[in-house]
């Protein structure tokens, strides 16, 4: 079955800290996407990722294939940081984004 | 500049009452999609069109039909809205169908039922 886990499902922190989002999934996939989505709606694509690392800016994207997960990580966080992180995923036996629900993340000055 | 333009943000019709939500692209794409989002939820799939070929996902309501005249434009409209169809209804793009191109997504359209 196709399945995507994010965690956590909350988060709050302090200006400048080191901030570190999940995602797990159950079976093989073609490319994970790590999505940004203010209040407001709209939705932002921050990383698509097959394998590896990638970096932009703050952010940083790590995706590890044989442990079937991956991480968003975002350095020196600051309030307009603060958004609804999504980890979106392609699998390998379906044209579909199955999206996780989300880690909402609140960054306090 | 916006890629993908969602129109309007704000919609507010009548229970029961046809609404058509729009969206166009300027990117050129091949696929365009309608998600729905209701509050604190995973945006969910409702259909896709890849060019002019018609993609309805199993579970999306007779309620929900969509159109693409061209490749720029594709429209969701629901015929009849009830209170559960409530959400925000987000648009996106992408080049092919593989996972491997990127997904662009419009503002979103928030749908209230009254």
């Amino acid at each position: 079955k196709n399945e995507v886990e994010q965690s956590p499902q909350n988060l709050t922190a302090q200006e400048g800290e080191f901030i570190t989002i999940n995602c797990s999934y159950s079976v093989g996939i073609s490319a994970l996407h790590w999505l940004q989505q203010h209040p407001g709606g709209g939705i932002v694509s921050l990383f698509m990722l097959s394998s590896g690392k990638k970096k932009h800016g703050r952010l940083i994207a790590t995706i590890n294939i044989q442990e079937k997960h991956s991480s968003l990580h975002i350095t020196a966080s600051h309030p307009r940081d603060s958004a609804v992180y999504i980890c979106a995923v392609a699998f390998s036996n379906t044209d579909k984004l199955i999206f996780g629900t989300g880690t909402r993340l609140q960054v306090f000055p | 500049d916006a890629m993908v333009i969602q129109n309007p943000r704000y919609q507010v019709t009548q229970f029961g009452k046809p609404v058509t939500l729009s969206c166009s692209q300027t990117l050129n794409h091949n696929v365009m999609y309608w998600y729905q989002q209701k509050s604190s939820q995973a945006p969910k799939l409702l259909f896709h069109y890849y060019d002019k070929d018609f993609n309805n996902e199993a579970d999306t309501p007779d309620n929900f039909q969509s159109r693409r005249p061209n490749t720029s434009f594709c429209f969701l409209d629901i015929r009849s809205p009830g209170l559960g169809d409530a959400a925000m209804y987000l648009c996106a793009t992408s080049r092919d169908l593989s996972g491997n191109t990127e997904a662009f997504f419009g503002q979103g359209t928030r749908l209230t039922v009254v």
